[in-house]
């Protein structure tokens, strides 16, 4: 299974800043994806990161709120920008895993994000 | 898009076996059944996978009747480390997988 990494663990910022959340995996993968899990809830996916294209958004989440890079196999970021207090959540990144076809995933240990 | 139904919680005592069972009425013939499980302040982490009839691995089973409408995930002599949520996904193609509420399992002493 793969290693992932995320930076930062956790953070508190103020409105209207942003943050850039990184997310390194061990081994190279096509597929990444970012899901965020509000207090108390389930995780929600926000987008699919696919290296040398652009992110595929989820209904509900756009470009210019969370940009995202998928720069190499090994590595993506998630800027969550222009922060407001419904931003508090963790942000979580995954990548494929499993055999062939079977969409499995390993996720990171999550950003918590708190947003004053 | 197949939908979930799985029971909000449930509560068990160390050493005692827990069945998880999730009810997936729309599953569509290519989809995969598959738990995760999540700790506090953790990312999910895959348990178990299946498509029909029985899996087992060092962890869960994991079983799928016939008609594959439902399915249930088995924990054996759970201890107080498996309280957590458990989540049932149904899909096939990652954008498909939507994670439900989950169950949260509470195990005591």
């Amino acid at each position: 299974s793969a290693v992932i990494s995320q930076k930062p663990s956790r953070d508190i910022c103020q409105r209207g800043t942003s943050l850039t959340i990184q997310c390194q995996v061990d081994s190279q993968v096509t597929m990444m994806f970012w899901y965020r899990q509000q207090p108390g809830q389930s995780l929600t996916l926000i987008a699919t990161a696919n290296q040398g294209s652009e992110a595929t958004y989820e209904s509900g989440f756009v470009i210019d709120k969370f940009p995202i890079s998928r720069p190499n196999l090994t590595f993506s970021t998630l800027t969550v920008s222009n922060m407001s207090p419904e931003d508090s959540s963790i942000y979580l990144c995954s990548v494929e895993g499993g055999a062939s076809g079977t969409d499995t995933q390993y996720f990171g240990p999550g950003t918590r994000l708190t947003v004053l | 898009l197949a939908k979930t139904t799985q029971p909000i919680s449930m509560d068990s005592y160390e050493g005692q076996e827990v069945n998880i069972t999730c009810s997936h009425n729309n599953i569509a013939t290519n989809d995969y059944i598959t738990w995760y499980q999540q700790f506090p302040s953790q990312g999910p982490r895959f348990i178990i996978q299946g498509y029909k009839t029985k899996v087992t691995n060092e962890v869960a089973s994991l079983f799928i009747p016939a008609d594959r409408k439902s399915s249930t995930l088995s924990l054996p002599r759970v201890s107080l480390s498996d309280t957590a949520v458990y989540y049932c996904l149904v899909g096939r193609g990652y954008s498909t997988l939507t994670f439900g509420k989950g169950t949260m399992l509470l195990v005591s002493p």
